[in-house]
């Protein structure tokens, strides 16, 4: 069974860039849910996608949108990149939207 | 929304010293998950824990949903078990987030 996969690993950007992150999902789950983890902090959700619709969004602006493709893997776009975006960013997937969630190993974004 | 509360904020024990991690909760939860997030960020599963109690090795868990606190036990603590701790919730009414804790920061010395 393959676990939850993110890339890239680290990413760094400059102030208005955009940036697009990955997630592959495990084997046998229909649902992601994209966190961001601020350096001391725990994660926040960001959102939550279900066969391919999101069905769930924390408090974060427009600016972050997602995508989730048939085969369950997602990803995560972020435009006009700010300072304080700098942060690990967490996939989880789960059975449903109510199950247990595994985590990917993160992206970890630093913005310049 | 609700607010999930984790103390201590820090812990420091020597190796072979048992602790207990405390999670408060401030409404009904369908579920409940504690996390180990390793020095590289990664977050491990330890449990899924609504209710009730579990165990895996030195570690256990109980969860009293109607009081609404659950705790980790990690007995005869060893260097690899330092990192932080996460305890996640969900509240049972509607699309819930899962929301974690801030945390409390094991280190076990040798």
């Amino acid at each position: 069974e393959t676990g939850v996969t993110q890339s890239p690993t680290h990413l760094i950007k400059t102030r208005g860039q955009q940036v697009t992150l990955r997630c592959s999902s495990q084997s046998g789950h229909n649902t992601v849910s994209w966190y961001q983890q601020a350096l001391g902090q725990g994660p926040q959700f960001i959102f939550q996608y279900y066969r391919e619709e999101e069905n769930g969004r924390g408090n974060f602006p427009p600016r972050f949108s997602g995508l989730q493709f048939p085969n369950y893997s997602s990803e995560l776009n972020v435009n006009a990149l700010e300072l304080d975006d700098s942060a690990l960013y967490l996939c989880a997937s789960s059975f449903s939207s109510h199950n247990e969630q595994f985590f990917g190993p993160g992206t970890r974004l630093t913005v310049l | 929304g609700i607010q999930v509360e984790q103390s201590p904020p820090d812990l420091i024990l020597q190796e072979g010293a048992n602790s207990t991690l405390r999670c408060n909760f401030s409404d009904s939860v369908n579920n409940l998950q504690w996390f180990h997030q390793n020095p590289w960020g990664q977050l491990i599963n330890l449990f899924y824990i609504p209710s009730g109690t579990k165990q895996n090795g030195r570690l256990s868990a109980t969860t009293v949903a109607t009081e609404r606190y659950s705790l980790l036990y990690i007995s005869s603590s060893q260097t690899t078990d330092s990192g932080v701790y996460f305890c996640a919730v969900r509240g049972d009414t509607g699309f819930q987030k899962l929301v974690f804790g801030t945390g409390t920061r094991l280190l076990v010395s040798p």
